[in-house]
């Protein structure tokens, strides 16, 4: 099983809402990521979860809240968005190799296409 | 400040034409240059990785190259098909920790 699963595919929300994207994988993968990408743009990355602890943030706004329940769910709750912040939300996961330091390619989820208004 | 630029931003080849996409970086100190396709609205999946010691790396009619001293990288598909037509995105990992950094992409379209 090599796949990443992301609920929902699509999700339009009012600036006063609460949501959660969910992120799933079964690969045994000790690394998750979630990327934020705006049409005709490149992904860009937001936050990295390494071994289930926060290893990287990209200076995200704090409406933005990720959180990692254990190894296989990634998920990233949103709150008082924008309408700037509409984009295709990607996440990843990715396994250590060998020696443990450098990590393989990332397998990525289809993507959670959210709208703002 | 790592920016990568890819060249060209479209392109369009008939079916069965080899060609070349071009991937360029202005930081040198990468652990690994990765391709990806995209196909409209999806995912992203994971073609090539070519590690910083790596000259080259191959998968089927894909062959990508890595030139870190020139911060270049290109990505060979030969006799190209229909089912080639996506957007390619080159990426570099600039920490080891698979922190990575888009490029701009290529959306190639192959007429049949």
């Amino acid at each position: 099983d090599t796949e990443v699963t992301q609920t929902p595919k699509h999700l339009v929300m009012g600036m006063t809402n609460k949501k959660s994207l969910k992120c799933e994988q079964h690969m045994g993968h000790r690394a998750m990521y979630w990327y934020k990408q705006k049409a005709k743009k490149p992904p860009e990355l937001m936050f990295v979860y390494s071994y289930e602890k926060l290893s990287i943030n990209e200076s995200v706004p704090s409406r933005f809240s990720p959180e990692c329940p254990n190894s296989s769910l990634l998920n990233l709750h949103l709150h008082a968005l924008q309408p700037e912040d509409s984009a295709l939300y990607l996440c990843a996961s990715s396994q250590p190799m060998g020696g443990g330091f450098h990590w393989e390619t990332q397998y990525f989820g289809p993507g959670t296409r959210l709208l703002v208004l | 400040k790592q920016e990568v630029t890819q060249i060209p931003a479209a392109l369009s080849v008939p079916e069965g034409e080899n060609l070349v996409l071009n991937c360029s970086f202005t930081d040198s100190a990468i652990y690994n240059l990765q391709w990806f396709r995209q196909d409209p609205g999806k995912g992203l999946t994971s073609l090539l990785l070519i590690q910083s010691s790596q000259r080259e790396q191959t998968s089927g009619r894909l062959n990508a190259s890595l030139d870190k001293s020139s911060g270049r990288s290109t990505l060979y598909i030969a006799a190209s098909q229909p089912g080639d037509s996506a957007t390619y995105l080159c990426a570099v990992d600039r920490t080891g920790a698979n922190n990575l950094f888009f490029g701009t992409g290529t959306r190639l379209t192959v007429i049949p």
